[in-house]
């Protein structure tokens, strides 16, 4: 079974400061990806970043980069230069390795609500 | 704006009405999925489609009836449902997996239904 687990269930952080959201992830698959999804308050759920399990380097996507630690099994987002849009909740996911031609499902964590002051 | 349409944005209904939720995708998915989400909680996965056929379907009550007319729509039909039921639906849509490979393509979420049972 696998699990997906976001500690922090509320953040504050100043205007133009740098954030990390903590997640781990406990599964006994090789292949598996994980993803972190943005959700305002209007309910879209908006996709960030995503790391493969294979991955060699972290990803990156403007502001937004991923800490991927395997052997911790940990995938932090970390969130550059944070911006008053940037508040919202923010969701770890992952995706484990699938069969031939299906759709596969992915498990979210609790969520973090992220604040952003001015 | 989304490349995942859902229609309509809020619904109200009693407990022994018939409605039906829409969901369109123009992005050439093959995989679309059903979520619900409840306030302060992460989506959880109702329904998946691939290449139009059921694929997974996580133990939903049969109140709850997914349809699949084609590649780019994927409806809910609801009957008889409970004020529990009330919640945010989430659809979204994605590349399968193929081959056995893991897919790195993200879902994508529409803004969602928010339903309300009286």
């Amino acid at each position: 079974a696998q699990k997906i687990t976001q500690t922090q269930p509320g953040m504050f952080v100043q205007e133009k400061e740098a954030v990390t959201l903590d997640c781990t992830y406990d599964t006994s698959d090789p292949s598996y990806g994980l993803f972190w999804y943005k959700q305002p308050s209007s309910g879209e759920m908006i996709f960030l970043i995503y790391q493969g399990s294979y991955d060699q380097q972290n990803a990156t996507e403007g502001r937004y980069s991923l800490n991927f630690q395997k052997a911790r099994k940990s995938a932090n987002l970390v969130i550059s230069a944070s911006q008053l849009g940037d508040s919202a909740m923010y969701f770890c996911a992952m995706r484990e390795g699938t069969g031939y031609s299906s759709a596969s499902k992915i498990i979210f964590g609790s969520g973090t609500r992220l604040s952003i002051r001015p | 704006d989304t490349e995942v349409t859902q229609t309509p944005k809020h619904l109200v209904m009693g407990m022994t009405n018939k409605k039906s939720l829409k969901c369109e995708q123009h992005m050439g998915h093959r995989a679309m999925y059903w979520y619900k989400q409840k306030a302060k909680k992460p989506p959880e996965l109702m329904f998946v489609y691939s290449y139009e056929k059921l694929s997974i379907n996580e133990s939903v009550p049969s109140r709850f009836s997914p349809e699949c007319p084609n590649s780019s729509l994927l409806n809910l039909h609801l009957h008889a449902l409970q004020p529990e039921d009330s919640a945010l639906y989430l659809c979204a849509s994605s590349h399968p997996s193929f081959g056995g490979q893991l897919s790195n393509q993200p879902q994508h979420f529409g803004d969602g239904t928010r339903l309300s049972i009286l």
